[in-house]
Parts: C-alpha cells; structure tokens; sequence
C-alpha cells in the first residue's frame, strides 16, 4: 500500500544510454514531481504535472522528457545519458488545489552512470 | 524567487541532548514551510509543516518549530534526540501559486552521539 512508489531503486548504466524511472501514486493526487539530489545532498526541482499538463519545467537539459500517461504515474525518460547525470531522483506528488500542501515523496532512484 | 538558508551543514549532538536545526528564508511573497527528514538511503519524509495560525507547530517524533516571521526564520527544535533521530534534515518552502514547487535548502546532517 506504498503512497509514492518508484521503479527501479538502483540503476546502474553506461554512458550514451537511454533509461526511464517509472512513478505511481495511489494518494488521488492531481500534481506530480521530479527532484533531483545530487552528490551533496541538494534537492532541486525537475518537472511537474497537474492532471497529466506540465506546469514547471526547471532549467533542465533536453535530454530528459518527463511523460504523464495519466494523473497517477510520472515516469521520467533521460536520453544520452551523461556522467553528470548520477544522482538520486525522488518523485513525489501532491494535491494542488488543497488546503493540506504536503508533498508526499518516493523512495528514490539511485542512477549511477559509468 | 525563494531560497533556503541552511545554516549548519552538520550538527553533532549527544543522545537526550536538545538539538536546534537553524532555517532562513527569503521571498517576496508569503510562502508555507516545511521540515522533511531523510534516513540514510531512504525517501524523504515530512516532520512538520506550516501553513498558516499558530506560529508554533509541533510535528511527529517530538519535533517542534516556531515561524518568525520578522526574522524569515523557521527553525526547528527537539527537547531530547534519540540515536534514532540521525539523519538528514530539510527545510523547503513553497508558494501556492508556483504549483506547490518546493524549495530546499541545503540539508543539515545530524549526527546522535551516545
């Protein structure tokens, strides 16, 4: 009965590949996220959807495409994958219009790119 | 724009010995706050939040924090940690108006001693 579930826990990939993480929440929730964390711990928004439109879109490269197939799922596809590109990404979804703010977050996906 | 000041990176504290988490923040507009905490390889996960009334909020695990607004502080406050309170410690804001975007700050690690 996970909340914010994420899919795989741990990848590891060489450089140039193609990856997606998968995202679902069972909260009914109308917004979802993307954050990064990178080596020292910093959290930094990626993307965001409400009701599978994007509403914030960060200054991130080109190589990730967020996709929302529907308001319960999130996944994340990054292309051409780099170096740079290891970190933790969290997704975490929240209900937009609400008193109750609260972001409620996945467990994370550690990518590792070698 | 909003940041987050996370005053101390780390914060070493004896077992049964209060411990004070300092957060500043900076936005032209009113914003929520939060505390997140993060256990070792672990999501993140909310202590306390603030919205609106009371400035002093009381969260899980016996964590408190107080809003001041004159001083855009939010500092968060435990009379009495526990080995198991080591972990990684978040404050973040945000503004209804951003999409519920949060922002982060750096993180404060702390470090129970026995």
């Amino acid at each position: 009965d996970t909340a914010v579930s994420q899919t795989p826990k741990y990848l590891v990939t060489q450089m140039g590949n193609d990856k997606s993480i998968k995202c679902e929440q069972n909260l009914g929730h109308d917004t979802m996220y993307w954050y990064k964390q990178d080596s020292k711990k910093f959290l930094k928004i990626m993307f965001s959807y409400n009701n599978k439109e994007l509403i914030i879109n960060e200054t991130v490269p080109n190589r990730f495409s967020p996709k929302s197939p529907d308001k319960a799922h999130l996944n994340l596809h990054i292309n051409s994958l780099e170096l740079g590109d290891s970190a933790v990404y969290f997704c975490a979804s929240s209900q937009l219009k609400s008193m109750n703010t609260e972001a409620f977050f996945g467990q994370g996906t550690r990518l590792t790119v070698v | 724009a909003q940041s987050v000041t996370q005053l101390d990176s780390q914060v070493p504290v004896f077992e049964e010995a209060p411990v004070e988490l300092r957060c500043n923040y900076s936005s032209s507009v009113s914003v929520y706050l939060f505390w997140y905490v993060q256990y070792p390889n672990q999501g993140l996960q909310l202590l306390l939040k603030y919205l609106s009334g009371s400035t002093l909020v009381k969260g899980i695990n016996g964590f408190e924090a107080e809003f001041n607004k004159s001083q855009t502080s939010f500092h968060l406050r435990k009379p009495s940690v526990h080995i198991s309170d080591t972990a990684e410690y978040f404050c973040a804001v945000s503004k209804k108006a951003a999409g519920n975007k949060l922002t982060f700050g750096g993180g404060t690690r702390v470090l129970v001693k026995p």
